[in-house]
């Protein structure tokens, strides 16, 4: 089942900070966030694993609470750069990954 | 390192045509995904490989879809005959293992553009 995340849109001024979270309705193993620009390929931003190991993007924070099932990504002083579509992928234990429907994140100067 | 390829980036053909997608994954990569991405929302997988064994592809409509990766690299995505629905981006990623699919990254190509008129 597909994780909801919220919210669907945000607009920033540079050097703001934003919270995207993603709720999932299944035990997850990881949760994966990505972050896509228009026309463009998804690039991976950051895991989180089950057990509290991370990897990615040094620049970017996330966390994951497993018993509610729930991750949020931190943008934390925006730069233009941040902006884009952000989704996040959960995955449990049938190897697959669901992705959310995105935030639209707006960094303007 | 390159990445994942994919071809043609764009297509446009009318409704009842045939049309084919390609991906090349990085190398050494043993896991192979298709993802569908409609307007606005998140890719939805319709067939993931581990090498050439199609080992999920409850997603994939068969009734016109199919996809092959042969020698466990390439991999091709067809619809034949595609309709107006499937007008959407096509992703291919790919991942070291199947069980790292979830606990390493996803890394995709940049998709082709399917419009069909």
């Amino acid at each position: 089942q597909q994780p909801v995340q919220s919210p669907q849109a945000v607009i920033l001024r540079e050097g703001e900070d934003a919270v995207i979270n993603c709720s999932s309705s299944k035990a997850l193993y990881s949760v994966h966030w990505y972050r896509q620009k228009h026309g463009e390929a998804p690039v991976f931003l950051m895991i989180l694993l089950k057990g509290g190991e991370q990897k990615g993007h040094e620049k970017i924070s996330a966390s994951f609470n497993e018993k509610k099932q729930q991750s949020s990504l931190y943008l934390t002083a925006s730069q233009l750069s941040y902006s884009g579509t952000y989704f996040c992928g959960t995955g449990s234990n049938d190897y697959k990954l669901s992705f959310g429907a995105g935030t639209t994140v707006t960094v303007r100067a | 390192e390159a990445g994942v390829v994919q071809s043609p980036r764009y297509k446009i053909i009318e409704k009842k045509q045939p049309v084919a997608f390609w991906c090349n994954p990085i190398s050494g990569h043993n896991t192979l995904y298709w993802y569908l991405q409609n307007l606005g929302q998140g890719p939805e997988l319709l067939i993931r490989y581990e090498n050439e064994e199609a080992v999920d592809d409850s997603q994939l409509p068969k009734d016109r879809f199919s996809a092959e990766r042969l020698k466990g690299v390439d991999s091709t995505l067809k619809i034949q005959p595609a309709e107006l629905g499937d007008s959407a981006v096509y992703l291919c990623a790919s991942s070291l293992d199947l069980a790292s699919g979830i606990g390493n990254e996803q890394f995709f190509g940049p998709g082709t553009r399917l419009t069909v008129l």
